[in-house]
């Protein structure tokens, strides 16, 4: 059965350096969000993607966020110079269609750390 | 502000006992509501996606029920077992441009053997 994948699943960071987290989607799939859960917190969006343009961003969203997708199957999460309160897991999501009774596929996350 | 809600937060119930869980979310613009089970270190799974009043939906022995009226969805366990042990999460997605999921603050579920 097609899955997400996301890479690595765990990244540990000093503050103020950039990471990219990295996510492949379902290949048929034309819509791509990112979330992230901060611990003991709920789940969150932060951004979606689609036809290689965010389509709707959080207000967590900053300019320090940026999302890419660089060829036909990798989609990318940069966060340019990380802060404590970066530290979440984050996920990827895709979904074939933009419908609400669409299912949302989710890769395993990546847990990103920052000291 | 959109808010979704689950209780219980957590939930220790011992092998073969029947469990249920809520999730409530506002009844007005109402789509659709997503349930995911997530086990750590996993992907959330999708369980069920429910869309009209009064569905009831059944994957083995997890079932939901849904009203849009009252805004609420009931997931149901049936002679839970220690592999049920997961978060389940309810979702809805909210906003025309991308249908992003508001989340729920998850559900908690430890099955003892």
């Amino acid at each position: 059965e097609p899955e997400v994948t996301q890479t690595p699943s765990h990244q540990v960071t000093q503050m103020g350096q950039e990471v990219i987290l990295r996510c492949v989607p379902i290949s048929n799939h034309l819509y791509f969000y990112w979330y992230r859960q901060i611990l003991g917190q709920k789940v969150e969006f932060l951004v979606s993607f689609y036809n290689n343009e965010i389509s709707e961003k959080s207000e967590i969203f900053d300019d320090q966020f940026s999302v890419e997708r660089p060829d036909g199957s990798n989609f990318t999460l940069k966060i340019r110079s990380t802060k404590l309160e970066d530290s979440a897991m984050y996920f990827c999501a895709s979904s074939e269609w933009l419908v609400g009774s669409y299912e949302q596929y989710f890769g395993p996350g990546t847990r990103l750390t920052v000291t | 502000i959109l808010n979704v809600e689950q209780s219980p937060q957590s939930l220790h119930v011992q092998e073969g006992d029947s469990t249920n869980f809520t999730c409530s979310f506002p009844s007005s613009n109402f789509y659709a509501l997503h349930w995911y089970r997530w086990e750590t270190a996993k992907s959330p799974e999708a369980l069920f996606v429910m869309t009209l009043n009064g569905d009831e939906k059944k994957k083995g022995r997890i079932s939901a029920t849904l009203n849009t009226k009252e805004g609420y969805s009931y997931l149901y366990i049936k002679g839970s077992q220690p592999e049920d042990s997961a978060t389940y999460l309810c979702a809805f997605p909210y906003g025309g441009a991308t249908n992003k999921l508001i989340f729920g603050t998850g559900t908690l579920l430890a099955v003892q053997p």
